[in-house]
């Protein structure tokens, strides 16, 4: 298994401003998983973190809007940029710290945009 | 595109009860199936892994079964008790990307 810490656990921002969402592992992982739950929703994976090279993004999610850095194996981040109240969800992200395609989640950042 | 179902969506019981969740897939192309928990507002906490070659894996009260053919997993929970409470859901892993059911909301009363 993994430890996986979020920084912040939760947030209220303004309409049209960023935050950035941090994701920290206890062990080095190859991938890094950021997944986005909207109220009452399950989970959309957004994009696939990898060191060194740019994230995968899943269709409907895109740069401009999600950049990610992964600047190491133990560290990402997730910025939501010029934020609507759309965009008020639960931000998670995961690993695979074993390649045994299981994957354990952070404790999750809940965002509300007003 | 795979689609997961879990149903019922949600399920009051009383304590002591057995209970069957249900997931189904509408690709027979499953990969390795996790079940997970969710606490309102929380994460999600692994609960149970089946690899694609296993049929099925058991932790304390939790059984999860695996049958590609039908395309169907149960997660069964025996001797249910409060503190079960929570949202449980299904993935199919496929390489590393997982594809969630909508969930089962379970409430146990005491």
């Amino acid at each position: 298994s993994a430890v996986i810490s979020q920084k912040p656990s939760r947030d209220i921002c303004q309409r049209g401003t960023s935050l950035t969402i941090q994701c920290q592992v206890d062990s080095q992982v190859t991938m890094m998983f950021w997944y986005r739950q909207q109220p009452g929703q399950s989970l959309t994976l957004i994009a696939t973190a990898n060191q060194g090279s740019e994230a995968t993004y899943e269709s409907g999610f895109v740069i401009d809007k999600f950049p990610i850095s992964r600047p190491n194996l133990t560290f990402s981040t997730l910025t939501v940029s010029n934020m609507s109240p759309e965009d008020s969800s639960i931000y998670l992200c995961s690993v695979d710290p074993g390649g045994y395609n299981e994957q354990f989640f952070g404790p999750g950042t809940r965002l509300t945009v007003l | 595109k795979q689609e997961v179902t879990q149903i019922p969506a949600a399920l009051s019981v009383p304590e002591g009860e057995n209970l069957v969740l249900n997931c189904s897939f509408t690709d027979s192309a499953i990969y390795n199936l996790q079940w997970f928990r969710q606490d309102p507002g929380k994460g999600l906490t692994s609960l149970l892994l089946i690899q694609s070659s296993q049929r099925e894996q058991t932790s304390g009260r939790l059984n999860a079964s695996l049958d590609k053919s039908s395309g169907r997993s149960t997660l069964y929970i025996a001797a249910s008790q409060p503190g079960d409470s929570a949202t449980y859901l299904c993935a199919n892993n496929a390489g590393n990307m997982l594809t969630f059911g909508g969930g089962t909301r379970l409430m146990v009363k005491p």
